[in-house]
């Protein structure tokens, strides 16, 4: 168990619908990451954040929208979904934001688009 | 921009037996860290291994080493006693800095099975 938790588990919608992923990041943690792994594209970075910040961007597309609340917590959402939206969604979290931390996984949100 | 590639999209072992699973990477970063990710079929991400690029010295971990070749910019993981519980899909990833902050780059992934 990394300490870092995703709900929900398995998400299953319908094309042009609307869902929100949460993470909650280990203790003490302030930097949270988002990931999409697919089968086409693999494990590509969407987004970071940095104690409510956002810090930098990766592959996010516009449908796209992420945020990091006050606890550090943080939402990512998903709009006007298609049928490629379909993948697993990883957060990460590590203490800060310089190329020594560690990013550690939670478990993924299972995201299917009917 | 950085890119990872493994090449060994399928490797397979005995049990108690020695794998090497192979990345190179491409970077124009002096300084980054490099890391090994396993993924096992509850599709869980656990970090195995992480080698900062500025130390000589090649990193363990247990039954996991790493061969860091700077120059050559390859980073391959060696599993030794190879275990049941190895078997998943290993993920090569490189950190880097700068305006990149804390993105992780991954390479394709290369399966892992180890056979009874």
């Amino acid at each position: 168990d990394s300490g870092v938790t995703q709900t929900p588990k398995h998400l299953i919608t319908a094309t042009g619908q609307r869902v929100t992923l949460r993470c909650s990041p280990r203790s003490g943690d302030l930097s949270v990451y988002w990931y999409q792994q697919s089968l086409d594209q693999g494990l590509q970075f969407l987004i970071q954040y940095y104690n409510g910040e956002e810090r930098a961007k990766g592959n996010i597309l516009e449908r796209f929208s992420a945020q990091q609340f006050p606890d550090l917590h943080s939402e990512l959402n998903l709009s006007s979904l298609e049928l490629g939206d379909s993948a697993l969604y990883f957060c990460a979290s590590s203490v800060d934001t310089d190329r020594t931390d560690t990013q550690y996984f939670g478990p993924g949100t299972r995201l299917t688009v009917l | 921009a950085q890119t990872v590639t493994q090449s060994q999209p399928e490797m397979s072992v005995q049990e108690a037996e020695t794998v090497t699973l192979s990345c190179t990477y491409d970077t124009s970063e002096s300084n980054y860290y490099l890391f090994w990710y396993k993924q096992p079929p509850s599709r869980q991400m656990i970090l195995v291994i992480r080698q900062e690029a500025y130390k000589q010295q090649n990193a363990t971990e247990n039954r996991f080493s790493v061969n860091f070749q700077k120059a050559a910019k390859s980073f391959s993981l060696k599993i030794s006693d190879s275990q049941l519980g190895d078997t998943a899909m290993y993920f090569c990833a490189h950190h880097a800095g700068g305006t990149s902050y804390g993105k992780l780059t991954f390479g394709q992934g290369t399966i892992l099975t180890v056979h009874p």
